[in-house]
């Protein structure tokens, strides 16, 4: 079963908006939620990641919100760009493994 | 360093061929991951080193998957009697022990069984 859920499967926005990317988890044995930004026909790269014990992290543009009483978090890209339009995933890391989303496909409308 | 290198970027084969990839982690960085991605999914674990050692291998990886790291640095990933079900990314990734959450992938290898 998928141990990470994501959604929306696919995000269009204007320049300059916000894009808003959710997970949701069951397992409370994870203890490390990145989010990964992947380009067609590359690897995914790290973006930004959060551990469960602060509700806030941002870098730049992006910001995770964690919630672990609802267990979800969401990645926020404020100031889209076009250069953002990419595939991104969420993950949770627990034992020595990660599990990924089902990834969100961002297109950002000049 | 440049980064996790996979070989080859891309791979097409027939159905009932064996097949072989290869990943070289960022130098230093003791653990190796290897995932597969299909279109519209995100990766999915198939098994991890450290160093040497194959410490974890998922429960859904076939009998036809093997892997190694013979040396504790580059490893291979061998699909034997390929199907056309195993076309897909394959992905390595490497940490670094003392950070080992922070993994760096590699570009893949796209595998196309006919």
């Amino acid at each position: 079963q998928q141990q990470v859920k994501q959604s929306p499967q696919s995000l269009i926005v204007q320049k300059g908006g916000i894009s808003i990317i959710n997970c949701a988890y069951e397992n409370t044995a994870f203890d490390y939620f990145p989010w990964y930004q992947q380009f067609p026909g590359k690897g995914p790269a790290l973006l930004i990641a959060i551990r469960p014990d602060v509700s806030e992290k941002k870098e730049g543009r992006f910001t995770i919100s964690f919630n672990k009483s609802a267990k979800q978090f969401s990645l926020h890209i404020m100031d889209s760009q076009p250069g953002d339009s990419a595939t991104y995933f969420c993950a949770a890391y627990t034992g020595n493994q990660f599990y990924f989303g089902t990834g969100t496909s961002l297109t950002v409308i000049p | 360093d440049t980064g996790v290198s996979q070989d080859p970027r891309h791979k097409i084969t027939k159905r009932g061929q064996n097949v072989t990839f290869r990943c070289d982690p960022i130098s230093e960085h003791n653990r190796l991951y290897w995932y597969r991605q299909t279109l519209g999914q995100g990766p999915e674990f198939l098994t991890y080193f450290q160093n040497e050692a194959q410490l974890e291998k998922s429960r859904l990886l076939s009998d036809r998957f093997s892997a190694e790291r013979p040396k504790g640095s580059f490893s291979t990933l061998e699909i034997q009697r390929t199907e056309q079900g195993d076309s897909a990314m394959y992905l390595c990734a490497s940490s670094f022990f003392g950070n080992q959450e922070t993994q760096y992938f590699g570009p893949g290898t796209r595998l196309l069984v006919l």
